[in-house]
């Protein structure tokens, strides 16, 4: 079992552009949320997807932010019209459909606005 | 929805020495307490959990105990070691997805001294 795999590990972007970060739960895991830590800070909830479902997105930035689970391949955050505030690591966890025991987290993808 | 504090930020113990570390939540309908280390540049990894039906549980060298009354639970570290240093979260899960959403603590910097 290859764990949750996040790519890339590190993204370079510059102001203004669109970033992209992947991930692919564990085998057998259907749900997958997406947690944002600032440097030095903690993991704040952004938001939680099932196949083709946003269950609860309130963690959110209302605009530039936007994540989906497609029925086939990885879920998606896309960031558009980066800025420096988006620096920060993005991790991505599962869990599975029952029996919840917490998360699984990916490695995070370490995004760079310059 | 929830909201989970998380006590101390910062602490120091001899090697040895005890740790303890504390949390707070809010939501009473909360069951699901788990605990994450995570190593500098590294992922998140739960390392004890605790359900809403037991006040306490032990795995080698750390315990949780929780307080449902008064709605706070602890991470108790024995004997602690140079690769206990680490940042430590609690998290709680909420109603939201049916309890599948992890709110987490703003994190503890252990720092174990030789």
């Amino acid at each position: 079992n290859a764990g949750v795999m996040q790519n890339p590990r590190h993204l370079v972007r510059r102001r203004g552009q669109e970033a992209r970060l992947r991930c692919s739960p564990m085998k057998g895991h259907s749900h997958v949320y997406w947690y944002r830590q600032l440097p030095e800070e903690g993991l704040k909830f952004m938001v939680y997807l099932q196949k083709e479902n946003i269950i609860d997105e309130s963690g959110m930035p209302k605009e530039r932010f936007s994540a989906e689970f497609p029925k086939e391949g990885p879920s998606i955050l896309r960031i558009q019209q980066v800025v420096r505030g988006d620096s920060a690591a993005y991790f991505c966890a599962s869990s599975p459909q029952t029996d919840f025991y917490g998360y699984t987290f990916g490695s995070g993808t370490r995004l760079t606005v310059v | 929805g929830e909201n989970v504090e998380q006590h101390p930020s910062t602490l120091s113990v001899q090697e040895g020495d005890s740790a303890v570390i504390k949390c707070t939540y809010s939501d009473s309908a909360s069951n699901y307490f788990p605990w994450y280390k995570q190593e500098l540049g590294k992922r998140p990894q739960l390392i004890i959990d605790i359900r809403s039906n037991v006040g306490e549980k032990k795995d080698q060298r750390i315990a949780v105990t929780l307080n449902k009354t008064a709605k706070h639970f602890s991470l108790h570290i024995t004997e602690t070691q140079p690769e206990d240093s680490a940042v430590y979260f609690c998290a709680a899960n909420g109603l939201t997805g049916g309890g599948n959403k992890l709110t987490f603590g703003t994190g503890t910097q252990l720092k174990v001294e030789l």
